[in-house]
């Protein structure tokens, strides 16, 4: 099974900063990343699918890049909005495994 | 608008079972792989299956294989998800999600938690 391991686990910032959320795959995964918001009580929302494509509706402030193993999401202003708990998923092998989550707060 | 509707939660004892269910509106249903991811309180998602549009192809998570199966009935615009053999561990908010383009999870029910309690 591909693992998939987020760092950080948590992260502080404040409006208005720019913020990097990495996500590593145990093996090479392709473009097959993709990015979710989730907020308390909700379901999650995809914000980047093929770890570079902004799905329609999400604001040009997020953005993803990377290929292969190492895999990026970055929020260049953070609004109040946006703090929120952040996974990526792999979709190249079965199991489609998610990372562990990033709390933003 | 695109819907998922899920159904079909509740209490179940250990060893006990249950069927999901998630209703599609406002997509073309019979086009779509569809997914169940679960969420367990206060943890991370975890993907659960995948169903191809035909039926084609079927995974699943090695937690659950075996005990759970997942179908689709495209002429009702439904996804189902039988579990049986439940466990303590399988405790959680359920949602179906479908696969869009370049497998992304596009869209999502609003989940249907899953107690299983003694």
């Amino acid at each position: 099974d591909i693992q998939m391991t987020q760092s950080p686990s948590s992260l502080s910032a404040s409006v208005g900063d720019r913020v990097t959320i990495t996500c590593r795959a145990s093996q090479t995964i392709s473009s097959s990343l993709h990015w979710f918001q989730q907020k308390p009580g909700k379901a999650p929302k995809l914000l980047i699918y093929g770890a570079s494509t902004l799905q329609s509706g999400v604001p040009s402030r997020f953005s993803g890049s990377g290929s292969g193993t190492d895999f990026t999401l970055t929020i260049s202003s953070l609004q109040p909005e946006d703090f929120a708990t952040y996974y990526c998923q792999q979709t190249f092998s079965t199991p489609h495994t998610f990372g562990q989550g990033t709390k933003l707060e | 608008e695109v819907q998922l509707v899920e159904s079909g939660g509740g209490l179940v004892k250990p060893g006990g079972s249950l069927r999901l269910s998630c209703a599609a509106s406002g997509i073309t249903f019979n086009i779509y792989s569809m997914n169940w991811v679960r969420q367990a309180p206060g943890k991370g998602l975890e993907w659960v299956s995948f169903i191809s549009s035909s039926n084609s192809y079927i995974y699943y998570a090695d937690s659950v294989k075996g005990r759970f199966t997942v179908s689709r009935e495209n002429a009702k615009n439904s996804l189902y998800l039988q579990m049986n053999s439940l466990r303590a561990e399988d405790t959680a908010v359920y949602y179906c999600a479908r696969s869009g383009r370049s497998g992304g999870l596009d869209y999502w029910g609003q989940g249907t938690l899953v107690t299983v309690s003694s």
